[in-house]
């Protein structure tokens, strides 16, 4: 069946630094990524969706100079955080949408900034 | 904007009881409601999908149903198990524009053997 994989599962990184999450369609291609952020404890929040050679739609609230999204190619979407700080850390998930809405999610992605 | 509340927050229970979780969301007009299970730590894994049009979607020991024009979903889990215990959560799809998915808080439940 169709797989979005998602990659690094795990990542630390420096507070200041810039740390890139990939989100890939495996099996089809997906016009439409969607980004999501999970606190703990807390449910899912969509913070943008992304749209295959076009800029990404922002939820209000999230800084898109800050969480830079790029959808160059029908199967790879990129959520880059940028000047990460502590409050960043969190879980980043993606979900790609097949032709039709079918939506499957991505293993997730947690960001530990230290 | 749509909100989304799932009731109770957490639940536990012994193994072998039949559950219900409730959904409800505040915009009627969905194109869509899943159910997803959350394990610890991991991402989602879609239980049922139920379209707008249709009031119910079993799966083994999973049934869902939907009252769209209530705005209400709920989740029937029957005769639980340990291997249950996960957070669920409710999900209903925008019927326009980009169709993202819209989630609850979810339920928080364990399952004790």
């Amino acid at each position: 069946g169709a797989v979005v994989s998602q990659h690094p599962s795990w990542v630390i990184c420096k507070s200041g630094t810039s740390v890139k999450i990939e989100c890939r369609s495996l099996d089809f291609q997906a016009t439409t990524m969607f980004w999501y952020r999970q606190f703990p404890k807390q449910s899912l929040m969509l913070m943008a969706t992304s749209n295959e050679g076009s800029k990404a739609t922002y939820e209000q609230g999230v800084e898109k100079d800050k969480f830079l999204i790029n959808h160059a190619s029908l199967t790879l979407s990129t959520l880059t955080v940028t000047s990460a700080h502590p409050e960043d850390s969190s879980f980043y998930i993606c979900s790609a949408r097949l032709f039709g809405n079918t939506i499957y999610f991505g293993e997730g992605s947690w960001l530990t900034v230290v | 904007k749509q909100e989304v509340t799932q009731i109770p927050a957490a639940l536990s229970v012994p193994e072998g009881e039949n559950l219900v979780l409730n959904c409800s969301f505040t915009d009627s007009a969905i194109y869509n409601l899943q159910w997803f299970r959350q394990d610890p730590g991991k991402g989602l894994t879609s239980l049922l999908l139920i379209q707008s049009s249709q009031r119910e979607q079993t799966s083994g020991r999973l049934n869902a149903s939907l009252d769209k024009s209530s705005g209400r979903s709920t989740l029937y889990i029957a005769a639980s198990q340990p291997g249950d215990s996960a957070t669920y959560l409710c999900a209903p799809q925008r019927d326009t524009g980009r169709r993202a998915l819209t989630f609850g808080s979810g339920t928080r439940l364990q399952v004790q053997p």
